[in-house]
């Protein structure tokens, strides 16, 4: 079964620090999904990676993907408390999404 | 645009009882996903509905069923319920984003708890 693998589990960074978290996937793939969710919300959409070598940006946030390294990573710069939430990076493999275990951001002013 | 809608938003049973969560999609989706997100875990697949019909099914016990309607809407129907069924049930409906890629918008979930 196709597995995706997130770490940090759980990561607590200074506002205006820098960070990486890292989701590595066991299947060829060249669909990566980012999603944010906020406690007791459901899942917002953040970033679609569709080819190799595929970086996307928005505000503090970078998505970039590797699908030779099936590895995708989620860079955050002069990170803020309104980024704190749980990240899941998700895998489609055209049958079914598998998500990530999720990575529990918190933002320490 | 109205987004993905579930119903209801809390549902409380006691083991072996059945449960009925509903889900609609974005108008014009016509793909429907089921997922349960039990506490402090990630999403784990359960379900995909496209045109009324079952397109795959994930790794959970028959007693997890479901349906598409005629308008796209969907049931997830689980019998005999057990403890360890207590989650957040997460319904999704994609959109064509590209040649055979779909994204997935998320409604805001269904709680179960099972007494």
């Amino acid at each position: 079964e196709l597995k995706v693998e997130q770490n940090p589990l759980f990561l607590s960074m200074q506002e205006g620090k820098n960070y990486t978290i890292y989701c590595n996937y066991s299947t060829t793939s060249d669909r990566l999904y980012w999603y944010r969710q906020d406690p007791g919300k459901s899942l917002e959409s953040l970033f679609v990676l569709l080819s190799n070598g595929a970086v996307k940006q928005e505000g503090r946030l970078m998505a970039s993907l590797d699908t030779k390294a099936r590895l995708s990573t989620l860079h955050i710069t002069a990170a803020v408390h309104d980024l704190s939430a749980t990240y899941f990076c998700a895998v489609d493999t055209g049958n079914q999404f598998y998500f990530g275990t999720g990575t529990s951001l918190t933002v320490i002013p | 645009e109205a987004g993905v809608t579930q119903s209801p938003t809390h549902l409380i049973k006691t083991r072996g009882q059945q449960a009925t969560l509903r889900c609609s999609p974005i108008s014009g989706h016509t793909s429907v996903y089921w997922y349960q997100q039990a506490l402090g875990l990630g999403l784990q697949f359960l379900l995909w509905y496209d045109e009324g019909e079952e397109r795959n099914r994930g790794n959970f016990p028959p007693r997890f069923s479901g349906r598409q309607f005629p308008n796209y809407s969907s049931e997830l129907n689980v019998n005999a319920l057990e403890l360890e069924d207590s989650a957040l049930y997460l319904c999704a409906s994609s959109s064509e984003i590209g040649k055979g890629v779909y994204e997935q918008y998320f409604g805001p979930g269904t709680r179960l708890t099972v007494t």
